[in-house]
């Protein structure tokens, strides 16, 4: 079975300084990773993802994440953080093996703050 | 702009009647569209995976003839709560993958349900 912790339920940062979001997976092939961003009352959007290649992944708005296959871990990163970034960060993994379908498990999700 | 439209966004009912939600993939075939369900500040549960000509695959705890789902075309899936009561209550999101296996999901905007 695959699954994902985001263990900080919640993040504080100043805006223009460095953000990091963890998330680490467990799967038992290779992990298909994800990151969502959620605003309130909305459907989530997609901000980048990890198949394969390298490990450093450039998603939207300036976000980035790397993965670290002997930590199992994803975390989600900014240089330089906005308060428009103030959301509800979701961290997904699936199992990369044929016929896997696109069945996502969601971390319980990491509410970002990013104050003046 | 949006690929997946989910409608409605907000719905309120009484205790006893049902209610459909539709998810339409806007500028792409979907032959299989995810169900989610959120409680407040919690993270996603996937309820059901619909298939487009076949019947739904529901997950453990989820009861089939309560959320009703029809894949009646390519495009459109639908969820219907029937028999609402109170504890249904909560915020429903349908998600599909655009294309390919490797392809993130694409979220609709979610439906707010609230079942007085």
């Amino acid at each position: 079975a695959q699954s994902v912790a985001q263990p900080e339920d919640q993040v504080n940062v100043a805006e223009g300084n460095p953000l990091t979001v963890k998330c680490t997976y467990s799967v038992s092939g290779n992990p298909y990773l994800f990151w969502y961003v959620q605003y309130p009352n909305r459907g989530l959007q997609f901000l980048l993802k990890y198949i394969t290649g390298d490990n450093l992944v450039k998603g939207s708005y300036g976000f980035e994440a790397e993965f670290n296959k002997s930590q199992t871990s994803f975390h989600l990163k900014k240089p330089s953080a906005l308060v428009s970034d103030s959301a509800l960060y979701f961290c997904a993994v699936r199992e990369g093996i044929t016929g896997g379908g696109n069945k996502l498990t969601f971390g319980t999700g990491t509410q970002l703050k990013v104050e003046l | 702009g949006a690929v997946v439209s989910q409608h409605p966004s907000w719905v309120i009912c009484k205790s006893g009647t049902s209610v459909k939600i539709e998810c339409r993939s806007l500028d792409f075939q979907a032959t299989t569209m995810f169900w989610y369900r959120q409680f407040p500040k919690q993270s996603l549960m996937l309820m059901a995976t619909s298939n487009e000509g076949s019947k739904a695959t529901y997950e453990q705890g989820v009861e089939k003839d309560k959320f009703l789902i029809n894949h009646a075309s390519l495009t459109l899936s639908t969820l219907t709560v029937t028999s609402a009561h109170p504890e249904d209550s909560s915020f429903y999101i349908c998600s599909a993958p655009k294309a390919g296996s490797n392809s993130p999901l694409h979220f609709g905007n979610g439906t707010r349900l609230t079942v007085t």
